[in-house]
């Protein structure tokens, strides 16, 4: 069964830039896997940043950004914030109606 | 504005059954597809169903096949989630959300519950 994968713990400093990536155990991601990416921080619902890969959910700020690099989906935060600090998950369409989400990225600002 | 609102969710004894229902509002119910997902305590997020807008096709995880059923009921704009034969396992905070690659909205979830 393919997974998806995620980094589990990533840092960056305040006002870096940091990419996260989302991969397949086998395979590539293609914008046919309509990547999302979403930020939860504890005891919150998910907040979704990006969708269909590159699409930017309403009233997120542009210093988030999604892409497909190489043969993994990317979220790239520019100018991180202390606010930042929270688990990402991204989520991929593996066909015939299946979705699977990866583990998550603790992202730590310091 | 757009409001998913689960409900249905408590404590359950394994191997008994839950019904999930998410109430939708602020946009065409009928026109989308309809996910349900899952969180465990302290885990990550793990993708359990999808119904499409007309309710004619239907998947599952692996993990549910079986013994979940999701329906929708266009006319109330309504989802469901019908859990049977619950495991210690399904114990976790159960979301819906519309079609995950085209819309952004998610609900507040309600937590389901399965212990002796």
């Amino acid at each position: 069964q393919t997974v998806v994968t995620q980094e589990p713990s990533f840092s960056v400093s305040p006002g870096g830039t940091v990419t996260l990536t989302c991969g397949l155990s086998s395979g590539s991601v293609s914008t046919s896997s309509y990547p999302s990416w979403y930020k939860q921080t504890p005891g919150q619902a998910p907040r979704t940043l990006i969708y269909s890969t590159n699409t930017r959910s309403s009233g997120v700020p542009d210093r988030f950004s999604g892409s497909i690099l190489g043969n993994k989906a990317a979220l790239t935060i520019t100018g991180a914030q202390a606010d930042d600090e929270s688990d990402y998950y991204c989520v991929l369409y593996m066909g015939s109606g299946i979705w699977v989400f990866g583990g998550g990225t603790k992202l730590t600002v310091l | 504005q757009v409001q998913l609102v689960e409900s249905g969710g408590g404590v359950v004894q394994p191997g008994r059954s839950l019904r999930l229902s998410c109430a939708a509002s602020g946009f065409t119910f009928s026109s989308y597809g309809m996910h349900w997902v899952r969180q465990a305590p302290g885990k990550g997020l793990e993708w359990v169903a999808v119904i499409s807008y007309d309710g004619s096709n239907k998947y599952y995880a692996d993990s549910v096949k079986g013994r979940f059923a999701i329906s929708r009921d266009n006319s109330r704009n309504t989802l469901y989630l019908q859990m049977n034969s619950l495991r210690p396992e399904d114990t976790a905070l159960y979301y819906c959300a519309p079609d995950l690659h085209t819309t952004p909205y998610w609900g507040q979830g309600t937590l389901v519950t399965v212990s002796s």
